[in-house]
């Protein structure tokens, strides 16, 4: 069957230090991959896309990085700031297809 | 960024009763917007497809008949929980691509609708 899975459903870490958050997936041939963020009652909103011929993304202090023989991505945010707390979603998109979307990994970054 | 504005934020409704919830792409066309459902700490689950001046595509297991959607413009798309159950009771995002994004851009998402169904 076809899953997203994010690796965990919250991650704490301490102000300064990156982190790391996973989405794997299995039987999906996606042309491309985005990351969102969410906060608590508002819409995702758009942080980053990459597509199957790119390895590496990066947007200030974001890098995503997309391997497709191992079908998993990875979200990097370095110095990670308390304002960076929230819930961060993947979301596949295969062609001619909508969006799915993983479950989030909820972030917490203490001060 | 494109906005995407959606209404109302919270709604309260007893049982029974119908709720429109209205989205609104404010700088763009949308030719196509999406309606999600999400639960507390699940995924957005795609529910139907709103295509303008057409029938909307509705995801399997989605009752076309109880969600009503119409997307009568290029910049609205509504979306009416008929006969309403607490069920029912979920919170509701629309989302659209700005046309000149293609097929892989970014989707924009509304506030969200947050329906309680008494």
């Amino acid at each position: 069957s076809q899953k997203i899975e994010q690796n965990s459903e919250a991650l704490n870490i301490q102000e300064g230090k990156t982190a790391t958050l996973t989405c794997n997936y299995t039987n999906y041939s996606p042309a491309y991959l985005q990351w969102y963020r969410q906060d608590p009652g508002r819409g995702p909103v758009f942080l980053l896309l990459i597509r199957e011929n790119e390895k590496e993304k990066r947007k200030e202090r974001l890098k995503v990085t997309f391997d497709t023989t191992l079908k998993q991505s990875l979200f990097h945010i370095t110095a990670s700031q308390p304002a960076d707390s929230a819930t961060y979603l993947c979301a596949l998109g295969e062609a001619g297809t909508a969006l799915i979307f993983g479950k989030g990994t909820t972030l917490s970054v203490s001060s | 960024g494109a906005v995407v504005s959606q209404h109302p934020s919270r709604v309260i409704c007893k049982s029974g009763t119908s709720v429109k919830i209205e989205c609104r792409s404010l700088d763009f066309q949308a030719t196509t917007m999406f309606w999600y459902r999400q639960f507390p700490k699940k995924s957005l689950m795609l529910m139907a497809t709103s295509n303008e001046g057409s029938k909307a595509t509705y995801e399997q297991g989605v009752e076309k008949d109880k969600f009503l959607i119409n997307h009568a413009s290029l910049t609205l798309s509504t979306l009416t929980v008929t006969s309403a159950h607490p069920e029912d009771s979920s919170f509701y995002i629309c989302s659209a691509r700005s046309g000149d994004r293609g097929n892989t851009g970014e989707l924009f998402f509304g506030e969200g609708s947050r329906l309680t169904v008494l």
